[in-house]
């Protein structure tokens, strides 16, 4: 049973341009929690969702970011128009009761 | 605003003797505590967790302890091994479906 599996693991990409993170939870979860950790920061919550569903999107800024679940395939986090400041590594959590995470290796992005 | 605290960055522990990490928390709505460590490079790795309703939580070398009057708990590890070398998460939630609060981590080192 593989675990979370994000990619890609790095993505580098200039200002201005779209950003798609990919996230598979573990086979059987069904809840797909999103976090970004700035350099010398904690991670900080940005999304939690269930297949086609937004349920807290409480952290994530109001612009340019978006997410979404669908039924089929894995978990994607959009960010359009980066800027330096999107420059975070990007961590994916999946659970199959809302409890006891399992996080994926993350996505590191680059804004150049 | 900081939720979650963890106030020392680092920390530098002898092989074999304990290592004690700290944290303390403001929202009093917290009811479930967790601990992750990570590597780098690496997504979080859940380590141990525990209820508001108890005040101490044992799994192997690692214990948690916590005070809800005093807003805080703590993490202890022994003995300490070199493995452990990592940066150590506290995070707290309201429990049910909502996202994890992180604090910023705390980088231990153990020296051989």
């Amino acid at each position: 049973n593989a675990g979370v599996m994000q990619n890609p693991r790095h993505l580098v990409r200039r200002r201005g341009q779209e950003a798609r993170l990919r996230c598979s939870p573990m086979k059987g979860h069904s809840h797909v929690y999103w976090y970004r950790q700035l350099p010398e920061e904690g991670l900080k919550f940005m999304v939690y969702l269930q297949k086609e569903n937004i349920i807290d999107e409480s952290g994530m800024p109001k612009e340019r970011f978006s997410a979404e679940f669908p039924k089929e395939g894995p978990s994607i986090l959009r960010i359009q128009q980066v800027v330096r400041g999107d420059s975070a590594a990007y961590f994916c959590a999946s659970s199959p009761d809302a409890a006891g995470y399992t996080f994926g290796s993350g996505t590191r992005l680059t804004v150049v | 605003d900081q939720q979650v605290k963890q106030n020392s960055p680092s920390l530098s522990v002898q092989e074999g003797r304990i290592s004690i990490l700290n944290c303390d928390y403001t929202n009093s709505m917290f009811d479930y505590f967790l601990w992750y460590k990570k590597y780098p490079a690496e997504g979080p790795t859940f380590l141990i967790s525990i209820s508001s309703i108890k005040d101490k939580n044992e799994d192997g070398r690692f214990t948690v302890f916590l005070n809800k009057s005093a807003k805080h708990l703590s993490l202890h590890i022994v003995p300490s091994q070199p493995g452990d070398s990592a940066v150590y998460f506290c995070a707290a939630t309201r429990g049910g479906a909502d996202g994890l609060t992180f604090g910023k981590g705390t980088h231990l080192i153990i020296q051989p």
